[in-house]
């Protein structure tokens, strides 16, 4: 089945460092990928959406400037913490879906990257 | 306002009974499609089930099933025959309109202990 590889799966750093994840569609092209943030015991909370080729589009609330996305192709969407601070410290998952799939297949979720910022 | 609404923040329930996760959604689109994932303590998110607004019958997928009553807006999720392995984080999620680009809207969640 589809799968989505997320990349680091954790980093552990220093505050004021800049910090990029990577999320792979890897047997599938994804023109939209998600970008969730969780803290614990909490439930995901969507923060972007990333569109191939065009810029991101942000939930309310969600600092583009300090989340930058950056969806340069088809099976790849990066999502950079610039200047991580330890409030920045949690759980990203980011998820994509099938390009043209209809409304009932699922996302298909990366394994999630676990940021800690000292 | 609240899109997905999970009630039971913690549930209990014995190895090899049957159990039931409540959800209730708000939305006014006619086309939306309700999801269900699992997430263990290792933090991936796995999809369990899937029920689409115009479906006649409950989805079923192995142990696992839905009751959606389209009425009352609820989509519960029925895992029978609980194993110590279904100890995890169960979220319910919605995606409204039949766009393949909008994201899924997940619930708190509830926690889901099977014991032995």
């Amino acid at each position: 089945g589809a799968v989505v590889s997320q990349h680091p799966s954790r980093v552990i750093c220093k505050s004021g460092t800049s910090v990029k994840i990577e999320c792979r569609s890897l047997d599938f092209q994804a023109t939209t990928m998600f970008w969730y943030r969780q803290f614990p015991k909490k439930s995901l909370m969507l923060m972007a959406t990333s569109n191939e080729g065009s810029k991101a589009t942000y939930e309310q609330g969600v600092e583009k400037d300090k989340f930058l996305i950056n969806h340069a192709s088809l099976t790849l969407s990066t999502l950079t913490v610039t200047s991580a601070h330890p409030e920045d410290s949690s759980f990203y998952i980011c998820s994509a879906r099938t390009q043209g799939g209809v409304s009932n297949q699922p996302q298909h979720f990366g394994d999630g990257t676990r940021l800690s910022i000292l | 306002a609240q899109k997905i609404t999970q009630t039971q923040p913690g549930m209990f329930v014995q190895e090899k009974e049957a159990v039931t996760l409540d959800c209730t959604y708000d939305t006014s689109d006619p086309s939306y499609g309700l999801f269900w994932y699992k997430q263990p303590s290792s933090g991936e998110m796995i999809f369990l089930i899937y029920q689409g607004s115009y479906d006649q019958q409950n989805a079923t997928e192995g142990r696992y099933s839905l009751n959606f009553q389209k009425a009352r807006k609820s989509a519960n999720l029925v895992i029978s025959a609980s194993q110590l392995g279904d100890s995890a984080m169960y979220f319910c999620a919605m995606r409204e309109g039949m766009s393949g680009n909008t994201p899924l809207v997940f619930g708190k969640g509830t926690r889901l202990s099977v014991i032995a």
